[in-house]
């Protein structure tokens, strides 16, 4: 597609309960960025793949955060037994290539809002 | 310190006039500069990138000053719709984790 994909927009799960997020890319991206956006435009880079692979995943608080972008299906980003702090609006975006190689700009998807009660 | 700072505003200007700010950022490699507008929560959408000559395109002005580590936006005849958070947004010396400042906010009155 023309735009990054996010469902759902809004998502609410009791404390404990696990979460799923989903992210189809532009069509031709080969780039998937996550990042999170808790108060005051403060932007988290969580993880980022190159196609299905992990590219970066430093950002990732990794005993209940987990990621994937498989062959012809969205990309997903899971939390397990989420927490209050979790409560967020987690964005996807995409991009051709590397920002430096030709200034290829990364475009967001919508954000699911996540609300953790 | 943070990677990148921006000054949070608001900046509160009459339609027609004209607004700039900066941002600074902390990592000297960094390569890629860019300029996102966010309203009210939603996605950033790209406003533009910011080129080492310096680049304009429409209203909008963008610099880059390398040797003192900023950015600046000037918005020229600024409309009611320029009404935004303008977030400045760095790529680092890999390029692609971005760093993004905490935004700054612009309001237009009629």
């Amino acid at each position: 597609g023309e735009e990054v994909a996010q469902t759902p927009k809004h998502l609410v799960r009791g404390e404990g309960q696990k979460a799923k997020l989903y992210c189809a890319p532009i069509k031709g991206h080969s780039y998937v960025f996550w990042y999170q956006q808790v108060l005051k435009n403060e932007f988290k880079f969580l993880i980022s793949f190159q196609n299905e692979n992990v590219f970066d995943e430093t950002g990732m608080p990794k005993e209940r955060f987990s990621a994937k972008c498989l062959p012809n299906s969205p990309c997903s980003l899971e939390i397990q037994a989420t927490k209050l702090e979790d409560s967020a609006v987690y964005f996807c975006a995409s991009s051709q290539g590397l920002g430096g190689r030709g200034n290829q700009p990364q475009h967001f998807g919508d954000g699911t809002r996540l609300s953790i009660l | 310190r943070k990677e990148v700072e921006q000054d949070p505003g608001p900046f509160n200007v009459p339609e027609g006039a004209t607004v700039a700010f900066n941002c600074t950022y902390s990592n000297s490699a960094s390569q890629s500069f860019f300029w996102y507008r966010q309203d009210c929560r939603k996605e950033p959408k790209l406003l533009m990138s910011v080129y080492s000559s310096g680049n304009e395109d429409g209203r909008f002005t963008a610099q880059l000053n390398r040797a003192s580590q900023y950015i600046s936006l000037l918005i020229r005849d600024s409309k009611l719709s320029d009404s935004a958070t303008y977030l400045c947004v760095v790529g680092g010396s890999n390029d692609y984790k971005l760093s993004f400042g905490a935004g700054t906010t612009v309001t237009v009155r009629a």
